[in-house]
């Protein structure tokens, strides 16, 4: 079942923050979030495992709530460099694929 | 450290023609994965292998795909023959275990025409 992410597209200026929401109707072990830049493959932001952990880096972090099985990824002060296409990667017990979600595309401007 | 290599980046020929792609991981990674990925979607997963066994292929179309790494290391993914449909970026990730974070490789951009 693919998660569906929230909202499709958002457009910031540069400082604003922004939240990306993905949920799943069924459990889930763990959340994998990655960027994608256009024309380029994804990369990996983090992995968020079951038992509710936020995690965070510099100004991007997460949050899974394993009960509600959703995620969400945090945007702080922006950069120009922010900007791509945002996927989450679901994956049920014990299964150790990635669903992705369809993206979330962000764009940051001057 | 030399990350997820594929080739051709791109290829394009007509639909019922065959196509193979090329994947080498990173060193030492025992997870593969080939995933399609078609314009303005999510990268979906066509087949997943640990070390050289299939782990997952559910979702590979096997009529027409077919893939396998030789001695867990170097993957081909191959179709034959190809439909208009199968125009998509192909994209090859590994990682040390499943479920672990994904290193992708650039991908190869296959148009069928």
């Amino acid at each position: 079942q693919q998660p569906v992410q929230s909202p499709q597209a958002v457009i910031l200026r540069e400082g604003e923050d922004a939240v990306i929401n993905c949920s799943s109707s069924k459990a889930l072990y763990s959340v994998h979030w990655y960027r994608q830049k256009h024309g380029e493959a994804p990369v990996f932001l983090m992995i968020l495992l079951k038992g509710g952990e936020q995690k965070g880096h510099e100004k991007i972090s997460a949050s899974f709530n394993e009960k509600k099985q959703q995620s969400s990824l945090y945007l702080t002060a922006s950069q120009l460099s922010y900007s791509g296409t945002y996927f989450c990667g679901t994956e049920g017990a014990g299964s150790y694929q990635l669903t992705f979600g369809k993206g979330t595309k962000l764009s940051v401007i001057p | 450290e030399a990350g997820v290599a594929q080739s051709p980046r791109y290829k394009i020929i007509e639909k019922r023609q065959s196509v193979a792609f090329w994947c080498n991981p990173i060193s030492g990674h025992a997870t593969l994965y080939w995933y399609q990925q078609i314009l303005g979607q999510g990268p979906k997963l066509l087949i997943q292998f640990q070390n050289n066994g299939v782990v997952d292929d559910s979702q590979l179309p096997k009529d027409r795909f077919s893939a396998e790494r030789l001695k867990g290391v170097d993957s081909t993914l191959k179709i034959q023959p190809a439909k208009l449909e199968d125009s998509a970026v192909y994209l090859c990730a590994s990682s040390l275990v499943g479920g672990s974070e994904q290193y992708f490789g650039p991908g190869t951009r296959l148009t069928v025409t």
